[in-house]
């Protein structure tokens, strides 16, 4: 079974500019999420989907953050525009949306790394 | 903002030698999960204990839980280099809702 795959796996890019992060979960897995994770820290949420609806979307800034998943498979997140403290590591996660809390683990992605300077 | 609070941050012990790590969170949970991450990649999930329940065991793995001091253990016995990596906890706070809530890590270093 493949696991969470994202694309790129680095970016640099420099304050005010734009960029996109790609993500494709595991086959059948209902409930897409993105993570920040800044250095030193562990995850923190930013949005979670189920199919292609928002579930959570409370700490996304959404000033300068955006995220779909339009068929419910594929998310793209995007930054526009860049500040310093985005540099971080992007992480999606999936999990299955039905049965037992076990059933529901999330699987992770490798992630990227973007660096604003 | 964090729930989970993992103690010690940092964390070198000898190879073989068993390793425990503490996380404390604030609010009640419908589970708590532990997860791995090795440097630049992704989080690996180890094992999840649910809240009526005191302890788990999954191979080297073995975890604790005390809802009533909003605690739990993840200890590793007969360390190996390769378990070399970050340890976190994360919360589950809603039954169904699946959202985690993750602490800021326990750094483990395994030395040969």
């Amino acid at each position: 079974e493949a696991g969470v795959a994202q694309s790129p796996r680095y970016k640099i890019i420099e304050k005010r500019q734009s960029v996109a992060f790609w993500c494709n979960p595991i086959s059948g897995h209902a409930t897409l999420y993105w993570y920040q994770q800044i250095l030193g820290q562990g995850p923190k949420l930013l949005i979670q989907f189920q199919n292609n609806g928002v579930v959570d979307d409370s700490q996304l800034p959404k000033d300068r953050f955006s995220a779909e998943r339009l068929k419910g498979v594929d998310s793209t997140l995007k930054i526009q525009p860049a500040k310093l403290e985005d540099s971080a590591v992007y992480l999606c996660a999936s999990s299955q949306s039905r049965g037992t809390s076990e059933r529901k683990t999330q699987y992770f992605g490798p992630g990227t790394r973007l660096l604003v300077l | 903002s964090q729930q989970g609070e993992e103690d010690p941050q940092a964390l070198s012990i000898q190879e073989g030698e068993n390793a425990t790590m503490n996380c404390s969170y604030k609010t009640s949970i419908n589970n708590l999960q532990w997860y791995r991450q090795n440097s630049g990649r992704g989080l690996v999930h180890l094992i999840l204990i649910r809240s009526n329940e005191r302890e788990k065991h999954s191979g080297r793995l073995r975890v604790t839980l005390d809802t009533s001091k909003k605690s739990s253990s993840l200890l590793i016995t007969a360390s190996r280099a390769a378990d070399t990596a970050s340890y976190f906890c994360a919360t589950d706070l809603i039954q169904g809702a699946q959202k985690l809530v993750f602490g800021q890590g326990t750094r483990l270093t395994i030395n040969p």
